[in-house]
């Protein structure tokens, strides 16, 4: 059964870039019938969709965090990550990493891991 | 402010039926498959219901989904406490180009 493991720093200085990688395990990640998406939860709040990677390279993001966002994608190491940059508190949030389908559907999400955005 | 509406909370007593709405437009749900979401306490989303009306795997036959024109339910029977948890309606916006969520909706069974 696939799973995904989030990984990467759980504080980042405001201003500086949040980096966060997803390892895939038990399939593959090299499939043109799934995208791989990382979203978040700030405290409290509701889910947000930040973007979505092929295994291909090519990428989705949401408008709103456009200007802030990489995607890429490494199939040798069956991972893929996130950049966001010139980070603030509004990005402290727990981040998953996930899976779907041709359409919206996130069938396999990762547990998430917990980054603030603290000086 | 979430693309898609959900009521904040919603209520009922163990062995009842609860329904959870999810209301967006032409451009998401009118013309997208909506999927729903179960976020237990401390835990990641979980997927219930995909394409409107299909269980996903392990989902029992007490969860459906369903939708009309630009509005979609997720309907709960034989409540359990275990139930209790958030609750996500999702899809895809063609206009925006991005997956878009509902600000979820807090199940307490009472």
């Amino acid at each position: 059964q696939l799973q995904l493991q989030e990984s990467g720093p759980g504080l980042v200085k405001p201003s500086e870039t949040l980096s966060l990688t997803c390892t895939v395990s038990g399939g593959s990640i090299i499939t043109s019938d799934y995208y791989w998406d990382w979203l978040r939860q700030p405290p409290g709040k509701g889910l947000e969709w930040i973007g979505s990677v092929d295994h291909s390279g090519n990428t989705w993001y949401n408008p709103s965090l456009k200007s802030r966002v990489t995607m890429s994608v490494d199939t040798s190491k069956k991972q893929f990550s996130l950049n966001l940059s010139s980070v603030t508190a509004a990005d402290t949030a727990v981040y998953f990493c996930a899976r779907h389908p041709l359409y919206f559907n996130i069938d396999v999400w990762g547990r998430g891991t917990t980054v603030t955005v603290s000086s | 402010q979430s693309v898609l509406t959900q009521p904040p909370s919603v209520s009922a007593a163990p062995g009842e039926k609860v329904t959870i709405s999810c209301s967006g437009s032409s451009s998401n749900i009118g013309n997208q498959w909506v999927s729903w979401y179960q976020q237990l306490p401390g835990a990641a989303p979980k997927l219930l219901i995909y394409e409107n009306n299909k269980r996903a795997s392990g989902i029992p036959d007490r969860f459906s989904g369903s939708k009309s024109g630009t509005s979609a339910t997720l309907g709960i029977t034989g409540l359990q406490t275990g139930d209790e948890a958030d609750y996500y309606c999702g899809t895809w916006d063609g206009s925006l180009t991005a997956g878009v969520f509902g600000g979820g909706t807090k199940l307490t069974v009472l």
